[in-house]
């Protein structure tokens, strides 16, 4: 299996600020990387795929690059709503595998 | 606006069967543009991708699973499931029913997410 490691494992921003989370692959996974946000009690949301590509009604806030091992989720201008755990996951083979999740609070 | 509902029991004993089921809208598993995910969490920990199927009969497990998981379809229902046997205390968990795009693979919808406890 791939595995797949996040960085930082928790995140401390104010309102306003820019963050970068990391995500690095056990190996080569191409571009096939997904980044997913999931608020407290609620359903992950799909934000980015093909590690850089928006999906569809995501803010351009959410930014994402990388190919090959390694691989970033920017988040811009943090508001209150932003506050979640991200999660990165590869597809690029079987079983799609998840990173470890990086729970971003509020300083 | 695809949408996508778990449904199934919310406890299930040792040593049993799981059973879920995914009801799908807005979008048809036989058109086959998609493939049909389950992921689960334990409590307070990340996200364990289960499996995937698609309505082409393409199946994928987890090999750490794969031995006690069947994921299957129905497309007249539009509906996927899936089955955990022999079950124990750590597979209690939220489990989420999840769209794929099948041509680039990547996961564009989720469930809502349904509990499950394992327990007597």
């Amino acid at each position: 299996d791939i595995q797949m490691t996040q960085s930082p494992s928790s995140l401390s921003a104010s309102v306003g600020d820019r963050v970068t989370i990391t995500c690095r692959a056990s190996q080569d996974v191409s571009n096939h990387l997904a980044w997913f946000q999931q608020r407290p009690g609620k359903a992950p949301k799909s934000l980015i795929y093909a590690a850089s590509s928006l999906q569809s009604g995501v803010p351009s806030k959410f930014s994402g690059s990388g190919s090959g091992t390694d691989f970033t989720l920017t988040i811009s201008s943090l508001q209150p709503e932003d506050f979640a755990t991200y999660y990165c996951q590869q597809y690029n083979s079987y079983p799609h595998t998840f990173g470890q999740g990086t729970k971003l609070d509020i300083k | 606006q695809v949408q996508l509902q778990e449904s199934g029991p919310g406890l299930v004993k040792p040593s049993q069967t799981l059973s879920l089921t995914c009801t799908v809208s807005g979008d048809f598993i036989s058109i086959g543009t998609h493939y049909w995910s389950w992921i689960r969490q334990s409590a307070g920990k990340g996200l364990e991708w289960i499996g995937r199927i698609d309505a082409r009969g393409g199946i994928n497990y987890n090999p750490s699973l794969k031995s006690r998981v069947t994921i299957s379809v129905d497309t007249s229902k539009n509906q996927f499931s899936l089955k955990l046997t022999s079950v124990t205390a750590a597979d209690t968990a939220v489990f989420f029913c999840a769209r794929g795009n099948y041509f680039r693979g990547y996961i564009d919808s989720w469930g809502q997410g349904t509990p499950v406890t394992v327990s007597s």
